[in-house]
């Protein structure tokens, strides 16, 4: 099976854009879609992001996903960081026997 | 809406089996989509344990899989894990949540109850 290996923390200014990325360790990150979700403390996950690009309805755009196979990675970025952001995101995806992947997950600090 | 809710003991004995029930209201379990069991250990990341499919076919975590059993109850419309020989390790926030092949479908995810185990 493959890992997901994301950064253990980010931070970044309000107003500002990140970036939290989220390797694949074998196989082609292309080959299963990517999805990502937001927790705050005390709450259940919340999807951000799935299939890859593509936002729920309800989630604002400054959240928008991507997928580069040159670097066998997915990326989540979140533009106009607002302190409501401040959370810990997880990438997800899965294997060709529909068995689920997360990643270590990111906290993102919004100072 | 759909909404799911995890019931159970909280408490659990080592060596013993920890069992969690998901109640599904707003949505016939029996109609489609996967059912599944996700945990976070206190101050850790989310682990994936497995997923039901609601015609029954079960998909369970490498890692877990000798020790998982995952069930659904269409009558009830709820679906149930079971994790046995548990130690201090299982301890989690366990959480149930509706799915597709890929992953858990927004906005459907239970609260998560705290399972602890000790003696």
């Amino acid at each position: 099976n493959f890992m997901l290996t994301q950064p253990h923390s980010v931070s970044e200014s309000p107003g500002k854009t990140v970036t939290i990325s989220c390797t694949r360790s074998s196989g082609s990150i292309a080959s299963n879609y990517v999805q990502w979700y937001q927790q705050r403390p005390g709450s259940s996950p919340t999807t951000v992001i799935y299939e890859d690009n593509q936002r729920p309805s309800g989630v604002p755009d400054r959240f928008s996903g991507s997928i580069d196979s040159s670097s066998n990675s997915a990326s989540l970025t979140i533009s106009g960081l607002k302190t409501e952001d401040e959370a810990d995101y997880y990438c997800q995806s899965y294997d060709s026997s529909n068995h689920w992947v997360f990643g270590g997950g990111t906290k993102l600090t919004v100072l | 809406q759909v909404q799911l809710q995890e019931s159970g003991p909280g408490l659990v004995k080592p060596s013993e089996t920890l069992s969690l029930t998901c109640a599904v209201s707003g949505y016939s379990i029996s109609s489609g989509y996967y059912w599944g069991w996700i945990r976070q250990p206190p101050g850790k990341g989310l682990e994936w344990i497995g997923s039901i499919y609601h015609s029954g076919s079960t998909y369970y975590n490498p890692s877990l899989k000798s020790r998982v059993t995952i069930s659904v109850d269409t009558s009830k419309n709820q679906f149930s894990l079971k994790l046995s020989s548990v130690t201090a390790a299982d301890t989690a926030v366990y959480y149930c949540a509706r799915g597709t092949f890929g992953g858990v479908i927004h906005r459907t995810w239970g609260q998560g109850t705290l399972v602890t185990v000790s003696s």
